[in-house]
């Protein structure tokens, strides 16, 4: 069972239109982070959402929480060649006995020239 | 500020081997978490160190895989007669002393584990 249940897993799109990539959960997360990895490299963090219905905004990148932190969502304005990569979501909840952090499955994005 | 460091970056080992993936946090950093991840895929979460302590294993096969974070040293992650299902990307990030709510992390860039 994913905990974290990111989507669309994979998409193609044209330089120049929007998207958005969603981050869904039933649990309550005590932050949410969002990371881009590129072929080859380790995921490289974004952002760090913390409040309830929280919007951060990255150049042409959009972050909100959602008002329950169960989940968030990551639009990108006017996409460029450079957002290709795999976007990773991970909520940050108290475990057993420490802060984990529960990861989607991630959304490979593609931007053609 | 040097960021976290993995070497190698490519391990190349046949069935049965050893394979040895090291691990150096970021400096003043003392939580290492290691990850699994295969190609089109997102990270899988295998263990979570303190140095000298395992604080979380949940995410690591029983079998063959063991890893540590000694006092002086990078942080070891170890994978006994290899079989090919382990080939994978195999990725190290490290975060502040104190892991609070934000538990953010920083990652190095990934030791690729091919198994013959």
């Amino acid at each position: 069972t994913q905990l974290l249940e990111q989507s669309p897993q994979f998409l193609s799109i044209q330089e120049g239109e929007n998207l958005t990539v969603y981050c869904n959960s039933s649990s309550v997360f005590s932050s949410l982070q969002w990371y881009r990895q590129e072929p080859g490299e380790g995921p490289v963090l974004l952002v760090t959402v913390v409040t309830g219905g929280e919007v951060k905004k990255l150049k042409r990148l959009t972050f909100q929480f959602g008002d329950a932190r169960k989940d968030s969502s990551l639009h990108i304005t006017a996409a460029q060649p450079g957002d290709t990569g795999l976007y990773l979501c991970a909520g940050a909840r108290w475990g057993d006995s420490n802060y984990q952090l529960i990861w989607g499955a991630g959304t490979k994005l593609i931007i053609k020239p | 500020n040097a960021g976290v460091m993995q070497n190698p970056r490519h391990l190349v080992r046949r069935r049965g081997q050893e394979a040895r993936l090291r691990c150096s946090p970021m400096k003043g950093h003392s939580h290492v978490y290691w990850y699994r991840q295969l190609p089109e895929e997102g990270l899988k979460f295998m263990v979570y160190l303190q140095k000298e302590n395992i604080i979380d294993e949940s995410g690591m096969p029983k079998e063959r895989f063991s890893a540590e974070f000694p006092k002086e040293g990078p942080s070891i992650l170890r994978i006994q007669q290899v079989v090919r299902g382990d080939s994978a990307a195999y990725f190290c990030a490290s975060s502040p002393t104190v892991a609070g709510a934000h538990n953010e992390q920083f990652f190095g860039p990934g030791t690729r584990l091919t198994v013959l």
